[in-house]
């Protein structure tokens, strides 16, 4: 059990479709990530917040809009995608948000954009 | 910042044991060596952690030589179930920046 939990598991929406993936973690962590996984990609990171603060943003389009309400819950709020953006979208915690620092990942939402 | 280089495949029957080296020429002086393992379609799972010598848990063992500049995760007589694609990073306290995952190395355990 990695004490992360993510939801949906899947998605499909179309490209004017606005949704949000949840991302919900036991751990008492303070930083939490996401990641997206495209089909035979590296991980690429997107958002990191640490304490609610987003300390990280990889010039990530505005289409993904991320909120951290506390520092137990992530959304990834979603507008006007592309199909480009159909992949594995991650989410993970971590004690303190550093390279070093082991994280915990969800199980992911497999999101299609058609 | 430490840039990772590790194979991109490989093969192994059941019941050996599997060595997949990680390059890290560039590693600093407060990086530590830290190793994933992710099955498809699920999340990344922390296997093992090190900054030198020895790392031994009940998973894998990490082998570090004194110089630091590569690492060699060690999977003691793998079965099916360990195929998967493990991924090597190195990085320290100082933050999330830049946290790179890389193309990982794709362990494929073979009857």
């Amino acid at each position: 059990e990695t004490g992360v939990t993510q939801t949906p598991r899947h998605l499909v929406m179309g490209m004017t479709n606005k949704k949000s993936l949840k991302c919900e973690q036991h751990l008492g962590h303070n930083a939490m990530y996401w990641y997206k996984q495209s089909a035979k990609k590296p991980l690429e990171l997107m958002f990191v917040y640490n304490f609610k603060e987003q300390t990280e943003n990889n010039s990530v389009p505005s289409r993904f809009s991320p909120e951290c309400p506390n520092s137990s819950h992530l959304f990834l709020h979603l507008h006007t995608l592309q199909p480009e953006d159909s992949a594995l979208y991650l989410c993970a915690s971590s004690q303190n948000p550093a390279r070093s620092e082991t994280q915990y990942f969800g199980p992911g939402t497999r999101l299609l954009v058609l | 910042l430490a840039k990772t280089t590790q194979p991109i495949s490989m093969d192994s029957y059941e019941g050996q044991e599997v060595n997949i080296t990680c390059s890290h020429n560039n590693i600093a002086t407060n990086d530590y060596i830290t190793w994933y393992q992710q099955f498809p379609s699920q999340g990344p799972r922390f296997i093992i952690q090190g900054y030198k010598t020895k790392v031994t848990n009940e998973v894998a063992s990490l082998f570090i030589p004194a110089d630091r500049k590569s690492s060699t995760l060690s999977l003691p007589r793998v079965s099916l179930s360990d195929t998967a694609v493990y991924y090597c990073l190195v990085g320290d306290m100082s933050g999330a920046n830049n946290l790179f995952f890389g193309t990982g190395t794709r362990l494929t355990v073979i009857p």
